[in-house]
């Protein structure tokens, strides 16, 4: 079965630090890239980073750029993003998310359920 | 990197179609076919309905089909079951590593 699972939310006091992990199964991870998309409570979609197969190809959106750092690691199957200087606004439940091509970004086709961040002193 | 734009909202009768729409620019919309909908139903993770403009994964039912005409995707939904009501989203490719989504709209099946 295709899985992702999302890991490492919780609560942050804003200007602190939190890393997300997403564990894959079910595909051969290193044949595609991976996003991170977030949905604030009661909001709509936000894509905000994405990873080529081989890390070669990286994005941000522009909310996100300079405090955030995607990556991966292929030998553990393993989707990651450090997130720093955490906001009140980055509040929101972060899914996991696999392309379905290896190198442009180009559509979501699985997800994982989501992990909560919530960014508040 | 703005959000494409999508009607906040869409309704139609069982058995009715209703299409959706959405709008960005010549850099993203109008420029790649990489166009995606999702369909999310409440407290639910998002579900890929279209790809690539007009592909459906498997398991999508052919009621539902996308378009596109310059700038604005579209997304058709025909014979409305009472199941569609969700909220759906529009993607896009924006160039240079980047990937944008639409507003959502919320459709109701009346």
């Amino acid at each position: 079965e295709v899985q992702l699972v999302e890991s490492g939310g919780g609560l942050v006091q804003p200007g602190r630090s939190l890393r997300l992990s997403c564990a894959a199964s079910g595909f051969t991870f290193d044949d595609y890239a991976m996003h991170w998309v977030r949905q604030a409570p009661g909001k709509g979609l936000e894509w905000v980073s994405g990873i080529s197969w081989n890390s070669g190809s990286i994005g941000y959106a522009d909310s996100v750029k300079g405090r955030f750092t995607i990556s991966r690691d292929n030998a553990k199957n393993s989707l990651y993003l450090q997130m720093n200087s955490l906001r009140a606004e980055d509040t929101a439940l972060y899914y996991c998310a696999k392309d379905q091509l290896f190198s442009i970004f180009s559509t979501f086709d699985i997800w994982g359920q989501g992990t909560m961040v919530t960014v508040s002193s | 990197q703005s959000a494409l734009t999508q009607p906040p909202s869409a309704s139609g009768s069982p058995g009715q179609s209703v299409t959706i729409s959405c709008t960005g620019t010549s850099s993203d919309v109008g420029g790649y076919n990489y166009v995606s909908w999702f369909q999310q139903h409440p407290g639910k993770a998002p579900k890929l309905m279209i790809y690539e403009l007009i592909k459906r994964p498997s398991g999508v039912p052919d009621r539902f089909s996308g378009s596109k005409s310059g700038n604005t995707a579209s997304l058709t939904v025909s014979g409305l079951q009472a199941e569609d009501e969700a909220d759906y989203y529009c993607s896009s490719y924006a160039g240079s590593n980047n990937l944008v989504f639409g507003g959502g709209t919320k459709l109701t099946v009346l």
